[in-house]
């Protein structure tokens, strides 16, 4: 079992939809939570960090931690063309970060 | 945030030689860390590179073939040696803020082994 599991998609929607993206973690010792967005032949580019159970919003993304129940997710409101992209869900212990398999999103105008 | 720059871009190797990539952070970080994205594949963390101290190698990745130098806070090196076409990756460094833990990462170096 990985540690860290998320969805590969491809997940595909219609501009201004609302998207889920999740993932499960086996490891109570993780710490910090963090997505993180990356383009095509870019680096990843952190978009959300938690380290507490319970929901952060900026903008329109808002990262959900459920530490009972292991789980971590991301919603995006309203999404645009311009979120295209692959969504990685990464947790930390020690400075360390275990990454899930990463998410490809596709928004449709 | 921290703004991390690498070296080269992209490169295309031949089996059997060595590449060093280089990592430069506009700020004095601690923790560095490498990491290997093959193609397709999320990120898996070779070794974290902290400052006057030997690097620390993850499962399945060892100094001989991915020898790793910190000189100081802001810059380090992982060399690629003896390459194979099963190098052929995206490898990339991140650092951690020491106040926050958030970690950033640079663009990437883009390698391709024939």
């Amino acid at each position: 079992q990985k540690e860290v599991e998320q969805d590969p998609g491809p997940l595909s929607v219609p501009e201004g939809a609302i998207v889920s993206l999740n993932c499960t973690y086996s490891n109570s010792a993780f710490q910090y939570f963090m997505w993180y967005r990356q383009y095509s032949r870019k680096g990843p580019e952190l978009l959300m960090y938690t380290y507490s159970s319970g929901n952060k919003e900026d903008g329109r993304f808002t990262a959900q931690v459920d530490k009972s129940s292991k789980y971590i997710s991301l919603f995006i409101r309203d999404s645009q063309p311009s979120d295209s992209a692959t969504y990685l869900c990464a947790m930390s212990v020690g400075g360390k970060l275990i990454f899930g398999q990463g998410t490809e999103l596709s928004v449709k105008p | 945030s921290a703004v991390i720059s690498q070296k080269p871009s992209r490169d295309i190797c031949q089996r059997g030689t060595s590449l060093t990539i280089q990592c430069q952070v506009d700020s004095q970080v601690t923790m560095m860390f490498w990491y290997r994205q093959q193609p397709g594949q999320s990120l898996t963390l070779i070794a974290t590179a902290n400052q006057g101290s030997e690097a620390t190698y993850e499962s399945g990745f060892v100094i001989d073939k991915f020898p790793i130098s910190r000189p100081n806070l802001t810059f380090s090196t992982l060399t690629v040696s003896n390459m194979s076409p099963e190098d052929s990756s995206i490898y990339l460094c991140s650092v951690e803020d020491p106040t926050s833990h958030e970690q950033y990462f640079g663009p990437g170096t883009r390698l391709t082994v024939t």
